[in-house]
């Protein structure tokens, strides 16, 4: 079945440092892939999508590109804050020939990113 | 402001009662989703709803309970037969149950077995 594969944490950066969190994905057809925040005590909120291959998602300096080629949506940011202190999850969207065909997201374990001032 | 609400944020039972956690949204979206969270294990769903009285399973469904008997609301029921319910509890909704759909998620409920 569908799958996500995620660096595991924690990782701990200085501030202004580069960021890079490794999502690797297994699914059939074309997926959609996220990245959903969680600050600590709250629920998830959607950093960025992409739907489509070659797409990059952004948002509050963060990217990620959609590979089909290497079945890969890395997480980067080129300048850590402090406020960026959260766990970050990799997800994907499709259907899974597993479950029937059924559409569900699919969430890796989550990495916990902490940044220190 | 549109959003989505879970009410308690914490929650504590005895061993052996049944707990319905609420989760209720005004988006007006159709799905509605729970999602079962533990440390070092991501999010694993235990039901979603895509319309109005009609649920299915998740991936983890034994010992819970749901019920939509309404488009806003999407109450889960911890029950007694669930072996290991402490953990942190999320609901979600989206406008569908579609290949792009973002998943919109409540702030959560936290609930301890004591």
């Amino acid at each position: 079945g569908n799958s996500v594969t995620q660096m595991e944490g924690p990782v701990t950066l200085s501030e202004e440092a580069f960021l890079t969190i490794n999502c690797t994905y297994t699914a059939t057809g074309y997926p959609s892939l996220f990245w959903y925040v969680q600050y600590p005590g709250e629920g998830l909120q959607l950093l960025l999508k992409a739907t489509k291959a070659d797409d990059k998602g952004s948002n509050k300096g963060f990217e990620a590109t959609y590979r089909k080629e290497t079945t890969s949506f890395h997480l980067e940011k080129g300048s850590v804050q402090v406020s960026d202190s959260a766990v970050y999850f990799c997800a994907l969207s499709g259907p899974d020939p597993s479950q029937g065909g059924s559409e569900k997201l699919v969430f890796g374990k989550g990495t916990k990113l902490t940044v220190n001032p | 402001d549109g959003g989505i609400t879970q009410s308690p944020k914490y929650l504590f039972r005895k061993e052996g009662q049944n707990v319905t956690l609420s989760c209720e949204q005004n988006l007006n979206h159709d799905a509605m989703y729970w999602y079962r969270q533990d440390p070092g294990q991501g999010l694993r769903l235990i039901y979603y709803s895509q319309i109005v009285n009609d649920f299915q399973k998740g991936d983890i469904a034994e010992g819970y309970s749901v019920s939509r008997e309404k488009k806003e609301s999407f109450p889960l029921t911890v029950t007694s037969a669930q072996k290991n319910p402490t953990a942190f509890y999320l609901c979600a909704s989206s406008i569908g149950v579609l290949l792009y759909n973002e998943q919109f998620f409540g702030p959560g409920t936290r609930l301890t077995v004591l």
